[in-house]
């Protein structure tokens, strides 16, 4: 079966320091993979999505980026994090052909 | 690009009481997805509709696609705790990738 790893759980960050979050998934094959952020009881912000490997697409100007490194790979990163980068982190994925996203559990960000 | 208006942003019911969300669109949607995220949690997938008109059910869930493909409705008989949460519906914007499009959410929350 299918499954979806994101880390760290939660991370507390000052402004100005790099951010580094990872999600893998396990148990299939080039997967299009996506990070969406959350802000506190708002709804999901697509950032990025990948459809391979070394291909991404961002969705809104930003202080991030993605990388795809491997196929079932994708890093969110920053150089500088800014106050406004606090959110929930999601990552998902999905199968080519199919519209239904499976969710990681999250990456929760607090920068101070 | 397509844009879902998501209604009402919250409800709070006492248990026993039905709930109803609805997500609207000015263009035509492609198929509609509809995901629950308990508090704290991730977005979990509930059901795909993608023909005119068409109706599901799970257990005390109702899902509904309008006859236009421009609105849909979840409907839950007779709230429970556990139906707490943000019930989002999401659009497939179409393309290769299955790229969605979610509303804002309907933060559900049910009184014991």
């Amino acid at each position: 079966s299918q499954t979806i790893h994101q880390w760290p759980a939660t991370l507390v960050q000052p402004v100005g320091s790099p951010l580094s979050l990872e999600c893998t998934v396990e148990g299939t094959s080039n997967p299009n993979l996506y990070w969406y952020r959350q802000a506190a009881g708002r709804g999901l912000q697509l950032l990025f999505y990948s459809v391979g490997i070394g291909q991404i697409s961002s969705e809104v100007p930003q202080n991030l980026s993605a990388s795809r490194p491997q196929d079932r790979q994708f890093i969110l990163s920053s150089k500088k994090l800014l106050l406004s980068d606090s959110g929930f982190y999601l990552c998902a994925w999905n199968s080519q052909g199919r519209a239904t996203q499976y969710f990681g559990p999250g990456t929760r960000l607090l920068v101070l | 690009g397509q844009q879902v208006m998501q209604i009402p942003q919250y409800q709070h019911v006492q248990e026993g009481e039905d709930f109803t969300t609805y997500c609207n669109s000015s263009t035509t949607l492609s198929n509609i997805q509809w995901y629950k995220q308990r508090p704290g949690g991730h977005p979990v997938f509930l059901i795909q509709l993608v023909k005119s008109g068409e109706v599901k059910k799970q257990k005390r869930l109702t899902f509904q696609f309008g006859e236009a493909k421009k609105n849909s409705s979840l409907h839950i008989t007779a709230t429970q705790t556990t139906d707490v949460g943000t019930y989002f519906c999401a659009d497939n914007s179409g393309g290769s990738n299955y790229k969605l499009t979610f509303g804002k959410g309907t933060l559900l929350t049910v009184n014991p």
